[in-house]
Formats: C-alpha cells, structure tokens, sequence
C-alpha cells in the first residue's frame, strides 16, 4: 500500500499564479479530504468528498480556492489567484467508512510558498 | 473559534520520564476523540483514540483520558522516549452517522523528549 501521495511537495510562487495541488488517495478508499495546516488553527478542513462527489466545501476559505475530484484516483485543489495568506501546509487524507469508520490516512503534505 | 484547544504549544520531557499532553474541547457534540501524531515533514499519523462512554483507553505506552464533565481528554505517554518526539494533534468528531468526516483538530503540542 502505498498510501496518500501528493505532489508537489513544495511550491513557491507568486502572488497572483495559479496554483494546483495533486492527490492521489488510496485505492479503495471512498472519501477524499483537503486540510490546510497553519499554526494559528492547527488543521483545518477545506473539502471533503464521498464517491468523487463533493460533500461539504464550507470550509473553503475563498472563491480564489476550488476542488475536483474526476475520479476515484485522483484529486486537485486550485488556488487562482494566489495571495500570500494561502502560504501553508496543505494535506490530502483519504478513508474508507466500510472499514469501520477508520481514521484518516494522510498524506505527507504540500508546503506553498506564495511571495 | 476554536472548539478543540490545545494550549501548550511545546512540552519538554527527559527520556524515561512521563509526557502528557492535554486538550480541552467546547462542544458536547463530540463522541469520539482521536490524537495524531506528526513528525517534520510527513502527514499526520493515528496513535490512538477514545469513544466519549469510556473514560480511558490504553495501547502499549500510550493511555488516553477522557474527563466528559470538564471537557478534557490527555495523552500519557509512559516511558517517554526520543523517538516520540513529534507534534501531536487532538482531534473530535460530533455524534451521529457521519463518520469521520467532520474531524476538528487543534493546534497540535510539539513534544520533545531529550536523552
């Protein structure tokens, strides 16, 4: 198994870029989480889907942030544009309720950089 | 606002000796509770966890705590060791069906355990 990957693992842009980050949950599991780490509020959620499908976005910060899901494999979070406040650590997690509600597996993060 | 606290940001151990990190949470919705562990660089990991009808659950060196009438739950870690030098993260989930997806998490405690 082997386990949420995400990429990049760092990105550092500029104000203003659009920035696309990419996960790729593990197989067979059906939900997919976007959280955001900042040291202020510790771990936040921004999204999460069930079966591709998006089920509860209110913790996206902004319009400027926006989520897909095409498949059961893989997922993206878009910042456009970006600001220097989205400056985190940014996790994908992914978990299957036919486990038994297991908890969440993450992924070792993305680090943005917006300058 | 935050519902689950963690107010010490870092906490410093010498090896051998006990670690406990504490977490306060406000909402009497929540019915099971969680602590992740992180190291640099890496996604958070589950260690351990607790149902809001026990007041503790132990695994090995780690024993959690649960006190539901002062909205408190810690994490003992006994004997400490080096190697459990990380940051660790209280999670909550609120009651119901929905699983895991609505886990609030704090701010996180940096444990550092020295030889």
């Amino acid at each position: 198994d082997a386990g949420v990957i995400q990429s990049p693992r760092h990105e550092v842009t500029e104000m203003g870029q659009e920035v696309t980050l990419r996960c790729k949950p593990i197989s067979g599991h059906d939900y997919l989480f976007w959280y955001r780490q900042t040291m202020m509020r510790g771990l936040e959620l921004l999204i999460y889907f069930n079966n591709n499908v998006p089920i509860d976005d209110s913790g996206m910060p902004e319009d400027r942030f926006s989520a897909k899901m095409p498949n059961a494999s893989f997922s993206t979070l878009k910042i456009q544009p970006s600001e220097p406040r989205d400056s985190a650590v940014y996790f994908c997690a992914s978990s299957s309720r036919l486990k038994g509600n297991s908890p969440l597996h993450f992924g070792n993060g993305t680090r943005l950089t917006v300058t | 606002d935050q519902q689950v606290k963690q107010n010490s940001p870092s906490l410093s151990v010498q090896e051998g000796r006990i670690s406990i990190l504490n977490c306060d949470y406000t909402n009497s919705m929540f019915d099971y509770f969680l602590w992740y562990k992180k190291y640099p660089a890496e996604g958070p990991t589950f260690l351990i966890s607790i149902s809001s009808i026990k007041d503790k659950n132990e695994d090995g060196r780690f024993t959690v705590f649960l006190n539901k009438s002062a909205k408190h739950l810690s994490l003992h870690i006994v004997p400490s060791q080096p190697g459990d030098s990380a940051v660790y993260f209280c999670a909550a989930k609120v009651g119901g069906n929905t699983g895991f997806q609505k886990l609030v998490f704090g701010t996180g405690t940096r444990l550092l355990v020295s030889p």
